[in-house]
Protein backbone atom coordinates (compact mmCIF):
# COMPACT_ATOMS: atom_id res chain seq x y z
CA UNK A 1 0.00 0.00 0.00
CA UNK A 2 1.47 3.64 -0.72
CA UNK A 3 -0.87 4.96 1.55
CA UNK A 4 -1.71 8.88 1.81
CA UNK A 5 0.16 10.47 -1.69
CA UNK A 6 -0.06 14.06 -2.06
CA UNK A 7 0.95 15.84 -5.77
CA UNK A 8 2.74 17.78 -6.04
CA UNK A 9 5.59 18.24 -3.00
CA UNK A 10 6.28 21.41 -3.75
CA UNK A 11 4.55 24.55 -5.98
CA UNK A 12 5.11 28.03 -6.64
CA UNK A 13 1.87 30.39 -7.43
CA UNK A 14 1.52 34.07 -8.13
CA UNK A 15 -1.17 36.07 -6.59
CA UNK A 16 -4.94 34.99 -8.30
CA UNK A 17 -3.78 32.35 -9.86
CA UNK A 18 -5.61 28.76 -9.35
CA UNK A 19 -4.62 24.86 -8.33
CA UNK A 20 -5.79 21.69 -7.46
CA UNK A 21 -3.66 19.84 -4.73
CA UNK A 22 -4.31 16.26 -4.96
CA UNK A 23 -4.79 13.55 -2.55
CA UNK A 24 -5.44 9.84 -2.95
CA UNK A 25 -5.50 7.12 -0.51
CA UNK A 26 -5.19 3.60 -1.36
CA UNK A 27 -6.94 2.27 1.91
CA UNK A 28 -10.20 2.36 1.33
CA UNK A 29 -10.38 4.76 3.89
CA UNK A 30 -14.26 6.58 4.64
CA UNK A 31 -12.58 9.46 6.13
CA UNK A 32 -10.14 12.23 4.27
CA UNK A 33 -9.05 15.30 5.63
CA UNK A 34 -7.38 18.43 4.69
CA UNK A 35 -4.78 20.46 6.87
CA UNK A 36 -2.97 23.10 6.66
CA UNK A 37 -0.01 24.12 8.79
CA UNK A 38 1.72 27.60 9.32
CA UNK A 39 5.39 28.01 10.22
CA UNK A 40 5.00 27.06 14.30
CA UNK A 41 1.77 26.32 14.04
CA UNK A 42 -0.43 23.25 14.55
CA UNK A 43 -2.50 22.14 12.14
CA UNK A 44 -5.45 23.76 11.25
CA UNK A 45 -8.83 21.93 9.12
CA UNK A 46 -9.48 23.20 6.19
CA UNK A 47 -12.51 20.17 5.05
CA UNK A 48 -13.30 17.02 5.58
CA UNK A 49 -15.29 14.13 4.06
CA UNK A 50 -16.90 11.14 5.53
CA UNK A 51 -17.39 9.41 2.59
CA UNK A 52 -17.59 10.03 -1.19
CA UNK A 53 -20.27 12.29 -2.33
CA UNK A 54 -20.12 14.17 1.40
CA UNK A 55 -17.94 16.79 2.14
CA UNK A 56 -18.06 19.99 4.88
CA UNK A 57 -16.17 22.68 6.28
CA UNK A 58 -13.53 22.61 8.67
CA UNK A 59 -12.23 25.83 11.09
CA UNK A 60 -10.69 27.69 8.05
CA UNK A 61 -12.41 27.05 4.78
CA UNK A 62 -12.13 30.24 2.91
CA UNK A 63 -10.83 30.32 -0.42
CA UNK A 64 -11.29 26.43 -0.90
CA UNK A 65 -13.30 24.16 -2.42
CA UNK A 66 -13.39 20.35 -2.10
CA UNK A 67 -14.76 17.62 -3.69
CA UNK A 68 -15.14 13.72 -3.30
CA UNK A 69 -16.29 11.35 -6.43
CA UNK A 70 -14.12 8.87 -5.25
CA UNK A 71 -13.56 7.16 -1.92
CA UNK A 72 -9.73 7.25 -3.09
CA UNK A 73 -9.36 10.99 -4.12
CA UNK A 74 -9.61 14.45 -2.28
CA UNK A 75 -8.86 16.68 -4.01
CA UNK A 76 -8.05 20.94 -2.73
CA UNK A 77 -9.06 23.51 -4.99
CA UNK A 78 -7.56 27.14 -4.50
CA UNK A 79 -9.42 29.18 -6.67
CA UNK A 80 -7.23 32.53 -6.33
CA UNK A 81 -4.27 32.52 -4.83
CA UNK A 82 -3.60 34.68 -2.16
CA UNK A 83 -0.44 35.10 -0.10
CA UNK A 84 -1.82 34.29 3.32
CA UNK A 85 -2.40 30.56 1.48
CA UNK A 86 1.11 30.15 1.85
CA UNK A 87 1.59 27.44 3.93
CA UNK A 88 2.41 23.09 3.92
CA UNK A 89 -1.02 21.51 3.38
CA UNK A 90 -1.34 17.89 4.42
CA UNK A 91 -4.12 15.33 3.70
CA UNK A 92 -5.20 12.69 5.77
CA UNK A 93 -7.22 9.51 5.73
CA UNK A 94 -8.95 7.43 8.31
CA UNK A 95 -10.69 4.36 8.10
CA UNK A 96 -13.79 5.35 9.47
CA UNK A 97 -13.76 8.36 11.57
CA UNK A 98 -15.69 8.53 14.86
CA UNK A 99 -13.50 9.40 17.72
CA UNK A 100 -11.96 5.56 17.51
CA UNK A 101 -10.05 6.04 14.41
CA UNK A 102 -6.34 6.47 13.75
CA UNK A 103 -5.19 9.10 10.73
CA UNK A 104 -2.94 8.33 8.12
CA UNK A 105 -0.97 11.56 6.98
CA UNK A 106 0.35 12.38 3.62
CA UNK A 107 4.08 13.95 3.25
CA UNK A 108 3.08 17.27 2.53
CA UNK A 109 2.58 19.73 0.00
CA UNK A 110 4.69 23.08 0.45
CA UNK A 111 2.49 26.10 -1.50
CA UNK A 112 3.59 29.46 -1.85
CA UNK A 113 2.06 32.43 -2.73
CA UNK A 114 3.96 35.43 -4.35
CA UNK B 1 -13.41 18.23 21.13
CA UNK B 2 -12.29 18.15 24.67
CA UNK B 3 -9.72 20.66 25.19
CA UNK B 4 -6.08 19.74 25.76
CA UNK B 5 -3.40 21.51 27.51
CA UNK B 6 0.02 20.58 27.05
CA UNK B 7 3.33 22.69 27.59
CA UNK B 8 4.97 24.44 25.01
CA UNK B 9 8.47 22.12 25.45
CA UNK B 10 10.11 19.84 27.09
CA UNK B 11 13.92 18.49 27.19
CA UNK B 12 14.75 14.75 27.84
CA UNK B 13 18.20 13.29 28.31
CA UNK B 14 19.20 10.64 25.63
CA UNK B 15 18.14 6.89 26.94
CA UNK B 16 16.37 8.24 29.50
CA UNK B 17 12.45 8.07 29.68
CA UNK B 18 10.27 10.91 28.73
CA UNK B 19 6.79 11.76 30.12
CA UNK B 20 4.74 14.19 28.55
CA UNK B 21 1.84 15.30 29.93
CA UNK B 22 -1.89 16.52 29.23
CA UNK B 23 -4.22 17.86 30.26
CA UNK B 24 -8.29 17.23 28.93
CA UNK B 25 -9.80 18.10 32.35
CA UNK B 26 -13.05 18.28 30.22
CA UNK B 27 -12.85 14.94 28.76
CA UNK B 28 -16.36 13.37 28.71
CA UNK B 29 -16.75 9.95 29.61
CA UNK B 30 -16.73 7.93 25.76
CA UNK B 31 -13.61 10.35 24.59
CA UNK B 32 -10.97 8.76 23.52
CA UNK B 33 -6.91 10.08 24.02
CA UNK B 34 -4.94 10.11 21.19
CA UNK B 35 -1.04 11.01 20.53
CA UNK B 36 0.65 12.14 17.45
CA UNK B 37 3.92 13.41 17.24
CA UNK B 38 5.35 15.32 13.91
CA UNK B 39 9.03 15.21 13.63
CA UNK B 40 10.16 18.40 11.76
CA UNK B 41 7.70 19.11 9.01
CA UNK B 42 6.35 15.80 8.32
CA UNK B 43 3.17 14.66 8.32
CA UNK B 44 1.86 13.44 11.93
CA UNK B 45 2.49 10.48 12.68
CA UNK B 46 -0.13 8.17 14.96
CA UNK B 47 1.60 7.17 18.30
CA UNK B 48 -0.91 5.11 20.30
CA UNK B 49 -4.43 6.26 22.18
CA UNK B 50 -6.63 5.03 25.29
CA UNK B 51 -10.08 5.27 26.87
CA UNK B 52 -9.54 4.41 30.58
CA UNK B 53 -6.98 1.85 30.69
CA UNK B 54 -3.09 2.31 30.43
CA UNK B 55 -1.99 1.37 26.90
CA UNK B 56 1.48 0.03 25.72
CA UNK B 57 2.62 -0.23 22.47
CA UNK B 58 6.07 -0.80 20.06
CA UNK B 59 6.54 3.06 20.53
CA UNK B 60 5.20 4.12 24.11
CA UNK B 61 2.79 4.03 26.61
CA UNK B 62 -0.20 6.07 27.47
CA UNK B 63 -0.83 6.61 31.04
CA UNK B 64 -4.33 7.96 31.74
CA UNK B 65 -5.35 8.92 35.45
CA UNK B 66 -8.60 7.37 37.04
CA UNK B 67 -10.44 10.39 36.83
CA UNK B 68 -9.21 10.59 32.70
CA UNK B 69 -8.80 14.16 33.23
CA UNK B 70 -5.16 14.04 32.33
CA UNK B 71 -2.60 11.88 31.39
CA UNK B 72 0.78 11.09 30.63
CA UNK B 73 2.59 10.16 27.46
CA UNK B 74 5.67 7.95 28.18
CA UNK B 75 8.74 7.22 25.55
CA UNK B 76 10.34 4.39 28.33
CA UNK B 77 14.16 5.35 26.25
CA UNK B 78 14.44 8.18 24.77
CA UNK B 79 16.54 8.49 21.18
CA UNK B 80 17.73 12.04 18.91
CA UNK B 81 14.96 10.11 17.04
CA UNK B 82 12.01 10.68 19.20
CA UNK B 83 12.34 14.80 18.95
CA UNK B 84 9.50 16.06 17.69
CA UNK B 85 6.32 18.15 18.39
CA UNK B 86 3.92 15.80 20.48
CA UNK B 87 0.02 16.23 20.16
CA UNK B 88 -2.75 14.78 22.71
CA UNK B 89 -6.07 14.92 21.18
CA UNK B 90 -9.66 13.56 22.74
CA UNK B 91 -11.70 14.20 19.47
CA UNK B 92 -14.99 12.59 20.86
CA UNK B 93 -16.46 10.72 17.80
CA UNK B 94 -15.89 14.90 16.03
CA UNK B 95 -15.27 14.96 12.16
CA UNK B 96 -13.73 17.82 12.89
CA UNK B 97 -10.50 16.44 14.30
CA UNK B 98 -8.52 19.50 15.27
CA UNK B 99 -5.03 19.73 16.95
CA UNK B 100 -3.40 22.08 18.61
CA UNK B 101 0.28 23.79 18.87
CA UNK B 102 1.50 20.46 20.82
CA UNK B 103 4.82 20.28 23.26
CA UNK B 104 7.93 20.40 21.47
CA UNK B 105 10.26 17.91 22.72
CA UNK B 106 14.04 17.66 22.60
CA UNK B 107 16.17 15.04 22.88
CA UNK B 108 19.79 16.04 24.20
CA UNK B 109 22.59 14.36 23.81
Amino acid sequence: NAGVTQTPKFQVLKTGQSMTLQCAQDMNHEYMSWYRQDPGMGLRLIHYSVGAGITDQGEVPNGYNVSRSTTEDFPLRLLSAAPSQTSVYFCASSRKWAGTGELFFGEGSRLTVL
Amino acid sequence: DAKTTQPPSMDCAEGRAANLPCNHSTISGNEYVYWYRQIHSQGPQYIIHGLKNNETNEMASLIITEDRKSSTLILPHATLRDTAVYYCIAPFGNEKLTFGTGTRLTIIP
